[in-house]
């Protein structure tokens, strides 16, 4: 099993340009996130999908668009790059919870992301 | 609004015990976790707590008051590889987790 994988692992852009981040997980996990980590700050939720077919924003969604057409993939896309989304991206899966509610979420590698 | 609160930076020795702590303020409470982070690596699930007391893992122990909003993270015999960050986050009442800033923790010889 390779868990949960993100590509890239590094990307390097100028403002305006456009990019896709791409992450899979092999668990049959029903729940993916996307997080932003910043310096100094806690890790930030910016979109998530309980489900295939399924998206909701999260804490910090602006400048960010989301497709999960897949059960198994889940697609993070900057339309137009600014320099304050510089950050590290982690992707994160998890199985739903007893209760309803969300259980342990297993994080990608991560994603550096620089914007000139 | 919601807040967690860690401290930024600890330092310990090894072999020795140190006390990581973390108190919250969220919109309903459904559990708080623990997760250890290495530097330039993803964060890795340590514990889970959703009732008051002590949980015991090998060599971690993680404790929840929930009246008091408060949980911390306790690793015994120190060793050098636990130099890391520790993340605490609270599920809130919509089932969103809510994460700390982290507390660096250097271990020294």
């Amino acid at each position: 099993n390779a868990g949960v994988t993100q590509t890239p692992k590094f990307r390097v852009l100028k403002t305006g340009q456009s990019m896709t981040l791409l992450c899979a997980q092999d668990m049959n996990h029903e729940y993916m996130y996307w997080y932003r980590q910043d310096p100094g700050m806690g890790l930030r939720l910016i979109h998530y999908s309980v489900g295939e077919g399924t998206t909701a924003k999260g804490e910090v969604p602006d400048g960010y668009n989301v497709s999960r057409l897949k059960k198994q993939n889940f697609l993070l896309g900057l339309e137009s790059a600014a320099p304050s989304q510089t950050s590290v991206y982690f992707c994160a899966s998890s199985y739903p919870g007893t209760s309803g509610g969300q259980e342990t979420q297993y994080f990608g590698p991560g994603t550096r992301l620089l914007v000139l | 609004g919601q807040n967690i609160d860690q401290p930024t930076e600890m330092t310990a020795t090894e072999g020795a015990i140190v006390q990581i702590n973390c108190t919250y303020q969220t919109s309903g409470f459904n559990g708080l976790f623990w997760y250890q982070q290495h530097a330039g690596e993803a964060p890795t699930f340590l514990s889970y707590n959703v009732l008051d007391g002590l949980e015991e893992k090998g060599r971690f122990s993680s404790f929840l008051s929930r009246s008091k909003g408060y949980s911390y993270l306790l690793l015994k015999e120190l060793q050098m590889k636990d130099s890391a960050s520790y993340l605490c986050a609270v599920w809130d009442s919509n089932y969103q987790l809510i994460w700390g800033a982290g507390t660096k923790l250097i271990i020294k010889p």
